[in-house]
């Protein structure tokens, strides 16, 4: 069965360092979410791309936060430099188009020291 | 902006019964889905049910229901006869009908399946 796959699943940086995750859309899915999970909390998105383009990130701290997806397949989010605060689960979700059901993959656990 | 609710930080349920989590949603939209997601601890979220605004007819998915409520802004999930796979944060979700159609989440509700 098809999945979304994040790499890494576990990391732990320190402050001020820089971060990056990536993620492997299932195959065919046009549209691309990542979403941050603080514990207790349910996910936000930070970014959404329909093919290599953004469609929204509205909610992305800009200024340190970027995010890219080069040929419309799998994509890269940074965090550069890393804050406590950003301690959290990254989620990628892909789906086949705006109105199709989101597959998630497993997250990625970031803990900032 | 469009807010999700869910007031139930943890419910519990003996195996074989019945249980029902609680969630509201605020929207001045017309055209909307909405969605229960379940995430086992350590696992990928995956959907349990959608339910389209404009149908008035319930969703339902084997031992999953829910109970849609447009005029209240109300949409729960039943789940019957309760297994110990059921255990996991269960999240309602809401996806506005056009713009970038993302997804926003209550907080979750954690249910334990006690034997």
């Amino acid at each position: 069965e098809a999945e979304v796959a994040q790499s890494p699943r576990y990391k732990i940086t320190e402050k001020s360092q820089a971060v990056a995750f990536w993620c492997d859309p299932i195959s065919g899915h046009a549209t691309l979410y990542w979403y941050r999970q603080i514990l207790g909390q349910g996910p936000e998105l930070l970014v959404q791309f329909q093919d290599e383009s953004v469609v929204d990130d509205s909610q992305l701290p800009k200024d340190r936060f970027s995010a890219e997806r080069l040929k419309g397949v799998d994509s890269t989010l940074k965090i550069q430099p890393a804050e406590l605060g950003d301690s959290a689960m990254y989620l990628c979700a892909s789906s086949l188009g705006l109105r199709r059901e989101a597959f998630f993959g497993q997250g990625t656990r970031l803990t900032v020291v | 902006a469009q807010t999700v609710t869910q007031s139930q930080p943890e419910m519990s349920v003996q195996e074989a019964e019945t249980v029902t989590l609680s969630c509201t949603y605020d929207t001045s939209e017309s055209d909307y889905y909405l969605f229960w997601y379940k995430q086992p601890p350590s696992r990928q979220m995956i959907l349990v049910i959608r339910q389209e605004a404009y149908k008035q007819q319930n969703a339902t998915e084997n031992r999953f229901s829910v109970n849609f409520q447009k005029a209240a802004k109300s949409f729960s999930l039943k789940i019957s006869d309760s297994q110990l796979g059921d255990a996991a944060m269960y999240f309602c979700a809401y996806r506005q009908h056009g713009g970038s159609e993302k997804l926003v989440f209550g907080k979750g509700t954690k249910l334990t399946v006690n034997p």
